[in-house]
């Protein structure tokens, strides 16, 4: 069965720590990997997409790793700031169509003061 | 542009109604995507279009759930006779057919029923 799983549940930070969040997957074929941030009450923001042949790819302090290999993928979020309080949700798909991406149930992360 | 547009963003309703969201997706994009999310979990998919033909349908698509495209652009999901079990934030996310970039969600309409 497709799954993706996602570790921790959730998680509390410092402002101005950083942190890694874990994605582990079981779908295949595996086509690409996306990280989402989600800000209570709204939908999903696109972080980062990586693609088989990538193992790393940034978005200002975000930074997706990924190992096709072991199938998992992390998301490290350099110098937290209060804004970054959100669920995170790693989605994986085996194609570009939307009605076969897999979902995690997020990480939610709060950044305190 | 402004992006994928829903409405309402918050509807409370009563047991046994009937509630009509809107999704207005990018302009130029052929594909659009209705899920279901619960508090705690991912979105999971109900069903999506290809410019006005509705393509796939969930099993969580029950027969009081219905959709429309009637002119490829906006869509409209509609809930009969709602139970408390449909209370869930309802997402919309439009993309173009292929590639991997540009799947975009909208805010959101969040249904609680009473």
């Amino acid at each position: 069965k497709n799954q993706v799983e996602q570790s921790p549940q959730s998680l509390i930070i410092l402002e101005g720590k950083n942190c890694t969040l874990q994605c582990n997957y079981t779908v295949s074929p595996f086509s690409n990997l996306r990280w989402y941030k989600q800000d209570t009450g709204r939908g999903p923001v696109s972080l980062t997409i990586m693609t088989f042949s990538e193992n790393t790819k940034s978005n200002g302090r975000y930074t997706a790793t990924l190992d096709a290999d072991t199938k998992q993928s992390s998301l490290h979020i350099t110098a937290s700031q209060l804004s970054d309080s959100a669920s995170y949700i790693c989605v994986v798909s085996p194609d570009n169509y939307g009605q076969n991406f897999v979902f995690g149930p997020g990480t939610r992360l709060s950044v305190l003061p | 542009d402004t992006g994928v547009s829903q409405n309402p963003r918050h509807k409370i309703t009563k047991r046994g109604q009937n509630v009509t969201f809107r999704c207005d997706p990018i302009s130029e994009h052929n594909r659009l995507y209705w899920y279901r999310q619960t508090l705690g979990q991912g979105p999971e998919f109900l069903t999506y279009f290809q410019n006005e033909a509705q393509l796939e349908k969930s099993r969580l698509l029950s027969d009081r759930f219905s959709a429309e495209r009637p002119k490829g652009s906006f869509s409209t999901l509609e809930i009969q006779r709602t139970e408390q079990g449909d209370s869930a934030m309802y997402l919309c996310a439009s993309s173009l057919e292929t590639g991997t970039s540009g799947y975009t969600f909208g805010s959101g309409t969040r249904l609680t029923v009473v």
